[in-house]
């Protein structure tokens, strides 16, 4: 079975950061392309980052909203993502979502609440 | 490329035909998905590529269109479809629409 499990999440002041990590089991994590989509509390789903296979050289992608302010990276001996989050703002506050998308593989976790609020 | 959906709100009678729309600001080539979202759950993959059913996913889903204008329509509801339904894009980036909730009438 498939599972993604987000950790990590929690209330930040603007401008600080926080770092969220995404364990997975249940399929071959190595070969996977790996997402971040957010959830806003108007219920706006957002995709945020993607980070691609070895075989594909790690290369990730941004939405421009978060362009130099979030980094996603992986450990594929650990099977897992995660998400660095820097120079937050409250409009980052969400659910974020670890997630596969990849047509009919496709998977998310429960999700976990940021919230940047000072 | 920018998703619009239509309409945001939609109630409607257990049994009826139920027609949503997903609009493209440019032309989406068939990459084109249907989410469906309860209350307190991630959501979840009902059609991909325009018109293929996810595993598990019952016949009465279904989806339909090309360029910029998709459909997803239930052939009859029922009431386990009351549901915030999202359209996603991926032919260029990755985009959501904005969602169209579903209601029992």
């Amino acid at each position: 079975e498939v599972q993604l499990v987000e950790t990590g999440g929690g209330l930040v002041q603007p401008g600080k950061s926080l770092k969220l990590t995404c364990a997975t089991s249940g399929f071959t994590f190595s070969n996977a392309w790996m997402d971040w989509v957010r959830q806003s509390p108007e219920k706006q789903l957002e995709w945020v980052a993607q980070i691609k296979d070895k075989s594909n050289n790690y290369a990730t992608y941004y939405a421009e909203s978060v362009k130099g302010r979030f980094t996603i990276s992986r450990d594929d001996s650990k099977s897992s993502v995660y998400l660095q989050m820097n120079s937050l703002k409250e409009e980052d506050t969400a659910i974020y979502y670890c997630t596969i998308l990849d047509g009919p593989f496709d998977y998310w976790g429960q999700g976990v609440m940021v919230t940047v609020s000072s | 490329i920018q998703l619009t959906q239509s309409p945001s709100l939609l109630s409607a009678s257990v049994g009826d035909r139920v027609t949503l729309s997903c609009k493209g600001s440019q032309n989406i080539n068939n990459y084109l998905a249907w989410y469906q979202q309860k209350l307190g759950e991630a959501p979840k993959l009902l059609i991909y590529n325009t018109n293929s059913l996810q595993t598990g996913i019952p016949s009465r889903f279904s989806g339909s269109g090309s360029g910029t204008d998709y459909t997803l329509t239930i052939s009859s509801l029922q009431p386990e479809d009351v549901a915030t339904y999202f359209c996603y894009q991926y032919n260029n980036g990755y985009t959501f629409g904005s969602g169209t909730k579903l209601e029992i009438k």
